[in-house]
């Protein structure tokens, strides 16, 4: 089956740093990138819908300007997170959608931990 | 807006029992249900999808079944093993497009 990547699988920053989460594609395009946010014990939550060559579209109460979603190509999103703080400590997820089939595959996750 | 209750926070079961979870949802009916596997600290895998107009799915040990009337899908495994322990999410989707929207999760436990 298609392989979604994630690069990091955890990271530990301290509180006022960017960082940057890769969401890869591996063997297949994928026209659209989604990005999700999984506190513990609880759903995954959509934060923002990306699809290549254009702006995200954020889920309400998602600040764009702190996520900053990146989808230049058809392989490749990127989620960082600006001027991280505690409380955007979490386990980061994303999913691609094959163009063919509307399938969505997932990625497994990023582990941010803001000190 | 849509509200998705998988009703048990945590299943505990024997070895070999058939483990029953269950996934209520408010509102409208979504085009597709589908239900995922997430072992700690890892994505979600997809398991099975089923569509509105179908009553149930099977894939091997799974089973799937739909209630539009109900608003509810049941999700059983069968012959369970210690090695099905993990979350169980219910998901929706209202078009092949659309956003999934997830339910908190099953944590399922099968004890030897």
């Amino acid at each position: 089956g298609a392989v979604v990547s994630q690069h990091p699988s955890w990271v530990i920053c301290k509180s006022g740093t960017s960082v940057k989460i890769e969401c890869r594609s591996l063997d297949f395009q994928a026209t659209t990138m989604f990005w999700y946010r999984q506190f513990p014990k609880q759903s995954l939550m959509l934060m923002a819908t990306s699809n290549e060559g254009s702006k995200a579209t954020y889920e309400q109460g998602v600040e764009k300007d702190k996520f900053l979603i990146n989808h230049a190509s058809l392989t490749l999103s990127t989620l960082t997170v600006t001027s991280a703080h505690p409380e955007d400590s979490s386990f980061y997820i994303c999913s691609a959608r094959v163009r063919s089939t509307d399938t969505q595959y997932f990625g497994p996750g990023t582990r941010l931990t803001v000190l | 807006s849509q509200k998705i209750e998988q009703n048990s926070e945590a299943l505990n079961i024997q070895e070999g029992k058939t483990a029953t979870l269950t996934c209520n949802y408010t509102n409208y009916s979504p085009a597709y249900l589908q239900w995922y596997r997430q072992d700690p600290g890892r994505g979600p895998v997809f398991l099975l999808l089923i569509r509105e107009n179908e009553k149930e799915k099977r894939k091997e040990r799974l089973k799937v079944t739909f209630d539009t009337t109900l608003k509810q899908s049941l999700f059983h495994i069968t012959a369970s093993q210690p090695a099905d322990s993990a979350t169980y999410l219910c998901a929706l989707q209202y078009s092949s497009a659309s956003k999934i929207i997830f339910g908190s999760g099953t944590r399922l436990s099968i004890r030897p």
